[in-house]
C-alpha cells in the first residue's frame, strides 16, 4: 500500500498571505490527524478528522483550520499566515476500526516557510 | 538536512553496542505509548508501540518498557547500527482521541 502523501512538500509564502496544505492517507484509513513541529515546540496536535468531523482541536488559533472529504482525504488551511507559522506540516492517517486502530503512521510534511 | 529539533538531548553510542532511549510521559491517563523514528527531512516513522497493561514488547531488535508507577518508557535498541542514527520522539495518547502528546525527542548517533 502507498504510504501517506503530502503536497506540496515545500512552500514559501508571506505575512498575511494563506495556505492550504493537503494530504492523502493510507487507503482504507479514515482517520486523519495534523500536527505542527518546530524546532521550538516540537511536535504539537493540530487536529483530527474522521468521516469528515472533526473530533479534535489542539490548541491553536482560529487562523488554523481543516477539513476531510468523503474520500478521506483533507485538507488544512492557514489565513494570515505569521512568521511563527514556519514550520513542518506533517499528516498521519489511522485506520480506526481496523488493526492497530490507534497506530498513526505520518506522511513526509510539508516544509512551510514564512517571510 | 533539516533539524528537528536545535537542542535535544543527545545520545551517542558505538556500532554494535546497545541503546536505551527515556521518556517520561506526562498524562496519567494515557493507555496507550509508541516510539518513532524520524529522519532529517522525512516524517516520524513508527517502531513500536505498547498498551498500558504490558510492561514490556518486544520486536526485531526493539524493546519497549513501560513503568506506569513514574510514567516513564523507554526503548532499547539491540546491536545498534550506523541506520539507526535518528531523532527518536515517545508519544502518548488516551484510547479513542487520536490526539497524541510527544515527547521533546533524542537524538541517536552512531559512532563507527
Amino acid at each position: 500500500k502507498a504510504g501517506v502523501t503530502q503536497t506540496p512538500r515545500y512552500l514559501i509564502k508571506t505575512r498575511g498571505q494563506q495556505v492550504t496544505l493537503s494530504c492523502s492517507p493510507i487507503s482504507g484509513h479514515r482517520s486523519v490527524s495534523w500536527y505542527q513541529q518546530t524546532p521550538g515546540q516540537g511536535l504539537q496536535f493540530l487536529f483530527e478528522y474522521f468521516s469528515e468531523t472533526q473530533r479534535n482541536k489542539g490548541n491553536f488559533p482560529g487562523r488554523f483550520s481543516g477539513r476531510q472529504f468523503s474520500n478521506s482525504r483533507s485538507e488544512m488551511n492557514v489565513s494570515t499566515l505569521e512568521l511563527g507559522d514556519s514550520a513542518l506540516y506533517l499528516c498521519a492517517s489511522t485506520n480506526v476500526g481496523g488493526p492497530r486502530q490507534e497506530t498513526q503512521y505520518f506522511g513526509p510534511g510539508t516544509r512551510l516557510l514564512v517571510l | 538536512g533539516e533539524s528537528v529539533g536545535l537542542h535535544l538531548p543527545t545520545l551517542s553510542v558505538q556500532e554494535g553496542d546497545n541503546s536505551i532511549i527515556n521518556c517520561a510521559y506526562s498524562n496519567s491517563a494515557s493507555d496507550y505509548f509508541i516510539w518513532y523514528k524520524q529522519e532529517s527531512g522525512k516524517g516520524p516513522q513508527f517502531i513500536i508501540d505498547i498498551r498500558s497493561n504490558m510492561d514490556k514488547r518486544q520486536g526485531q531488535r526493539v524493546t519497549v518498557l513501560l513503568n506506569k508507577t513514574v510514567k516513564h518508557l523507554s526503548l532499547q535498541i539491540a546491536a545498534t547500527q550506523p541506520g539507526d542514527s535518528a531523532v527518536y520522539f515517545c508519544a502518548e495518547a488516551s484510547s479513542g482521541t487520536y490526539k497524541y502528546i510527544f515527547g521533546t525527542g533524542t537524538r541517536l548517533k552512531v559512532l563507527a
